[in-house]
Parts: C-alpha cells; sequence; structure tokens
C-alpha cells in the first residue's frame, strides 16, 4: 500500500523558514520523481516543486523560485521541502504527491501558517 | 503553461440526478506514447485532502463507486456523477499531469437542490 507522511509544518513568523519531509513507502521511491503541490485556506490546490528521481533536476512555481529548496534522500525514502523567507501569502496546507505510473497519491498534509 | 478550465462553478442537483463537470484544458494533454490523456479528477471534501476518482482521464480509481465516470480527450474533458448521493456533496477538481507546473481547474461545488 502506498503511503506518503508528511511533517514539519507549523506556525512560522513573517521571513522565518521550516523544512517539511515526506515519508514515502509501498513503492520504489528511488524510481519515481516526487512533487510538493499547496493549498491555501478556501483554495484550489497549487503545484509548487518537482524532483527527478536521484535528485539532480529540480523545477519550481515561480512564486517559490529562490526561496523553496526541493531536495530527496533516497536511502531513507524521504522527500524535503526547505521553505526560506517565509511569507503570509505562502500560508497553505503542503502535500507530497507521487504520480506514479498515472495514478496519482496524496499525502494528508501539513498546515505551514506564516503569521507574526 | 496548460490553463485548465471548469464549469461551472457550482451545481445544485436532486438528489438521484445526473451531475456533470466540465474540464477544458489550453492545449492537448494526450500522450501520443501511450494514447492516453493525463487528466485526473478529484473530490475533496472540507477538512480533508483530494481523493482521487479518475486519472488518465477515464480509470475509475479503486474503489471509487461506478456512478462516477470520466470522459473525453485532447482539450475537453467531462465528470459524470451519473446519480447523486448526498455524500457526493463536494469541490471536484480537475487536473492535468502532461507537463509542468502541474495545474488545477479552479474547482466545481456540488451541492444539494
Amino acid at each position: 500500500e502506498v503511503q506518503l507522511v508528511e511533517s514539519g509544518g507549523g506556525l512560522v513568523q513573517p521571513g522565518g523558514s521550516l523544512r517539511l519531509s515526506c515519508a514515502a513507502s509501498g513503492f520504489t521511491f528511488s524510481s519515481y520523481y516526487m512533487h510538493w503541490v499547496r493549498q491555501a485556506p478556501g483554495k484550489g490546490p497549487v503545484w509548487v516543486s518537482r524532483i527527478n528521481s536521484d535528485g539532480t533536476s529540480t523545477t519550481y512555481a515561480d512564486s517559490v523560485k529562490g526561496r523553496f529548496t526541493i531536495s530527496r534522500d533516497n536511502a531513507k525514502n524521504t522527500v524535503y521541502l526547505q521553505m526560506n523567507s517565509l511569507r503570509a501569502e505562502d500560508t497553505a496546507v503542503y502535500y507530497c504527491a507521487w504520480f506514479g505510473g498515472g495514478n496519482p497519491y496524496w499525502g494528508q498534509g501539513t498546515l505551514v501558517t506564516v503569521s507574526s | 503553461d496548460i490553463v485548465m478550465t471548469q464549469s461551472p462553478d457550482s451545481l445544485a442537483v436532486s438528489l438521484g440526478e445526473r451531475a456533470t463537470i466540465n474540464c477544458k484544458s489550453s492545449q492537448s494533454v494526450l500522450y501520443s506514447s501511450n494514447n492516453k490523456n493525463s487528466l485526473v479528477w478529484y473530490q475533496q471534501k472540507p477538512g480533508q485532502p483530494p481523493k482521487v476518482l479518475i486519472y488518465w482521464a477515464s480509470t475509475r480509481e479503486s474503489g471509487v463507486p461506478d456512478r462516477f465516470s470520466g470522459s473525453g480527450s485532447g482539450t475537453d474533458f467531462t465528470l459524470t456523477i451519473s446519480s447523486l448521493q448526498a455524500e457526493d456533496v463536494a469541490v471536484y477538481y480537475c487536473q492535468q499531469y502532461y507537463n509542468i507546473p502541474l495545474t488545477f481547474g479552479g474547482g466545481t461545488k456540488v451541492e444539494i437542490k
């Protein structure tokens, strides 16, 4: 059974940093791209970032480029999202997602609140 | 970026009646390599993550009731709920995974009339 479990969310002040983690199981993690998607309160989901299978290639949404860094540890079956210079508009539930063989899997999400 | 346009924004349907949601992409999401459309439909209820209903535009996810069906190809897609049940009240999203950035429709809120 595929499982994606996010952690690391919380309340942070504007300008602060957080690192999110997503522990994956139930599939050959090291063979696949992984994604982060976020959803602000009352809004639709928005794609944030993607990393390739060996971690050598990353892509970001314009809204987070230069502030967020995606990485992975294939030995730990974990993907990370380092978030720096956080803004109020980064407040959202952050989900990791795997698109596998075409059918998507999402985790339960972790809430990030940026507020003073 | 591929723009996904959903319609309508909201929909009120009587119990047992059909609900139809449309999704249009600004360019084709048909993979020539496998002749499949990279289009997924989600259902989202308050406080829950999006739940996959349909992927590859028309493949029902395991465990999803057969009253949910997806159709369409290229740029025009439809999610149909053949007989609306009370538990189907939710927001529905389409999303393309043809290329990056992954993009979502604006959502359709389905309610009981």
